[in-house]
């Protein structure tokens, strides 16, 4: 079974500082693009950053570029989120999700880590 | 960036309606889109892939057309667990981008 399981979300303070990792399971994830997606509280879904396989190609919405950093660990099957200068706008369900086929489509998701960013 | 505009943002329907969900992108993008349903507290879920292809272990009641700018989700006779927040996502260039999606209310 492919799984994903996002960890490190919590409570922050505007300007600080977090990493959000993603565990990934049941797949070759070194052969996989990976991605962040994230939900403000009660709204839609904004794509946050990608990473190919192998790190060549690393991308960021505007609203993050950088703040974040996308980084990837083949050999821990794990997928991070460095996120700095955090604002209140960052509070959201931080989603990693699986780029099955390399078109930018995403399946599976992990079940979200909440990020809240308050002082 | 491509802005993908979605209607109705709302809709209530019985069960075993028919529906239909529109996404508008602001510009051709192929058939480079795709469909998600969440569920309240859940993450979301592939539903529909490249416009019209349905993702392995999706029921055959859904399905999706279109391609260049306009593009729709169809729920054929819908049951209980159907009702939820669909969203369309392109994937033709980056960012990556989703419409504002639309939900599904029991009427």
């Amino acid at each position: 079974e492919v799984l994903l399981v996002e960890s490190g979300g919590g409570l922050v303070k505007p300007g600080g500082s977090l990493r959000l990792s993603c565990a990934a399971s049941g797949f070759t994830f070194f052969s996989h693009a990976m991605n962040w997606v994230r939900q403000a509280p009660g709204k839609g879904l904004e794509w946050v950053s990608s990473i190919s396989s192998s790190s060549t190609y690393i991308y960021y919405a505007d609203s993050v570029q950088g703040r974040f950093t996308i980084s990837r660990d083949d050999a821990q099957n794990s997928l991070y989120l460095q996120m700095n200068s955090l604002r209140d706008e960052d509070t959201a369900v931080y989603y990693c999700a699986r780029d099955p086929q390399g078109f930018n489509w995403f399946d599976p998701w992990g079940q979200g880590t909440l990020v809240t960013v308050s002082s | 960036d491509i802005q993908m505009t979605q209607s109705p943002s709302s809709l209530s329907a019985s069960v075993g309606d028919r529906v239909t969900i529109t996404c508008r992108a602001s510009q051709s993008i192929s058939s480079y889109l795709n469909w998600y349903q969440q569920k309240p507290g859940k993450a979301p879920k592939l539903l529909i892939y490249a416009a019209s292809s349905l993702q392995s272990g999706v029921p055959s009641k859904f399905s999706g057309s279109g391609s260049g700018t306009d593009f729709t989700l169809t729920i054929s006779s819908l049951q209980p667990e159907d009702f939820a927040t669909y969203y369309c996502q392109q994937n033709y260039n980056t960012p990556i981008t989703f419409g504002q999606g639309t939900r599904l209310q029991i009427e």
